[in-house]
């Protein structure tokens, strides 16, 4: 049975750099094709699609928000960390963790998410 | 990057109607096409993939159809628990893009 649960703070301040991390289990970040990837969907509004890391560290950004990304896998203790930084209260949001399988980009399995709020 | 829309953006409809959903992408993706329905304070779940491929444990009333930039889903027969909002996503290629949505709500 595979999970995934998003964690981190709620609360950020504007130009802070958000860190959070998704810990799963059903699965290991160390089989071929396997991925894991964060969304986020602000309130009342729809999915952005942010970051992928594959199992062979191939990583994928979105675009506009390249710059202020990272995203990291630690095998060993089932986790993916992304970290953004300069965040402003636009990036207030909900943030979803989820699986994707066979080097796909669709996303069959999904954390609960988490509220981040940008806040001064 | 890959566009999507959506249509209609939100409609209501009654228990045993059947409901269709339509989305575009702004060039051709094949059938790397996936739906996703979300209610209130809930995560996405993936109901269909590769356009046409019922996710398993998603009740047979979901269909997908479509290829290249067309592509729809199809509810057979509303059910209480089916009000909700869907989306659609191409995974054709990075940046993954969502579409905006269509609320499904009782009439």
């Amino acid at each position: 049975q595979i999970t995934l649960k998003e964690s981190g703070p709620t609360l950020v301040k504007p130009t802070q750099t958000l860190t959070l991390t998704c810990t799963f289990s059903g699965f290991s970040l160390s089989t071929s094709g396997v991925g894991v990837g964060w969304i986020r969907q602000p309130p009342g509004k729809a999915l952005e699609w942010l970051a992928l890391i594959y199992w062979d560290d191939d990583k994928r950004y979105s675009p506009s928000l390249k710059s202020r990304l990272t995203i990291t896998k630690d095998t060993s203790k089932n986790q993916v960390v992304l970290t953004m930084t300069n965040m402003d209260p636009v990036d207030t949001a909900t943030y979803y963790c989820a699986h994707t399988p066979l080097t796909t980009y669709y996303f069959d399995y999904w954390g609960q998410g988490t509220l981040v709020t940008v806040s001064s | 990057d890959i566009q999507m829309t959506q249509s209609p953006s939100s409609l209501s409809a009654s228990v045993g109607d059947r409901v269709t959903i339509t989305c575009r992408a702004s060039q051709s993706i094949s059938s790397y096409l996936n739906w996703y329905q979300q209610k209130p304070g809930k995560a996405p779940k993936l109901l269909i993939y590769a356009a046409s491929s019922l996710q398993s444990g998603v009740p047979s009333r979901f269909s997908g159809s479509g290829s290249g930039t067309d592509f729809t889903l199809t509810i057979s027969s509303l059910q209480p628990e089916d009000f909700a909002t869907y989306y659609c996503q191409q995974s054709y290629s990075t940046p993954v893009t969502f579409g905006p949505g269509t609320k499904v709500d009782i009439k």
